[in-house]
């Protein structure tokens, strides 16, 4: 079954820390995985695309297939990144995405 | 250049009856699709419309339906609702069906049954 895991619903660091949000997936084929990202009072938004290998506002993501793994990642924390992240696949056909449960990112000062 | 509307905002309806959301895409945007996202859960995908026919569908019961209209708007119906229907529906739209370009979402629209 396709499935996407976030083990952590609430990861809090300091300020300057490295962050990684953890994200595991289920898919018999190849897929697409994205992170999206909503700030506290917005709408959800794309953050960033495993396929365009870009690093955005800081954090980048590696799809490992070996360990279906899809990890989020940021060298130095800022208060600015506090929000709720949510890892997502979008299967074969293109139409359905599947989002994790969501992690919360709490960056203290 | 707008972006992506729902309403209403908030809506409370009693348990066996039927509601209608509605949904704007951004401009250009010719495929929209609805999600529901329970409290402290993830959107889950509920079906997709593209060029005003459905085109994917997760799931959800058939009392969970849809139409697009010329314009590339949108509604979700819901019929003989259930309490656990209360959840917050979120629309997003974007361009082509493929599914490689960016979903705009709209600010969802929290529904209560009661």
């Amino acid at each position: 079954a396709q499935r996407v895991t976030q083990p952590e619903k609430l990861l809090s660091v300091f300020k300057g820390a490295p962050v990684e949000l953890k994200c595991n997936y289920s898919y018999s084929g190849s897929p697409e995985l994205f992170w999206y990202v909503q700030y506290s009072r917005q709408r959800l938004q794309l953050l960033l695309r495993h396929i365009s290998r870009e690093s955005i506002k800081g954090f980048t993501a590696d799809l490992n297939k070996g360990e279906t793994s899809f990890h989020l990642k940021k060298p130095f924390a800022q208060e600015e990144d506090s929000a709720m992240y949510y890892c997502a696949l979008k299967d074969t056909g293109g139409f359905k995405t599947i989002f994790g449960a969501g992690t919360r990112l709490f960056v203290k000062a | 250049e707008t972006g992506v509307t729902q309403s209403p905002t908030h809506l409370i309806k009693t348990r066996g009856q039927q509601v209608t959301l509605r949904c704007s895409s951004q401009s250009g945007h010719n495929t929209v699709s609805w999600y529901q996202q329970a409290l402290g859960q993830g959107p889950q995908f509920i079906f997709q419309y593209y060029r005003e026919e459905e085109n994917g569908r997760g799931n959800f019961p058939p009392r969970f339906s849809g139409l697009q209209f010329p314009n590339y708007s949108s509604e979700l119906n819901v019929n003989a609702l259930e309490l656990d229907d209360s959840a917050l529906y979120l629309c997003a739209s974007s361009w082509g069906d493929s599914g490689n370009t960016e979903a705009f979402f709209g600010q969802g629209t929290r529904l209560t049954v009661v």
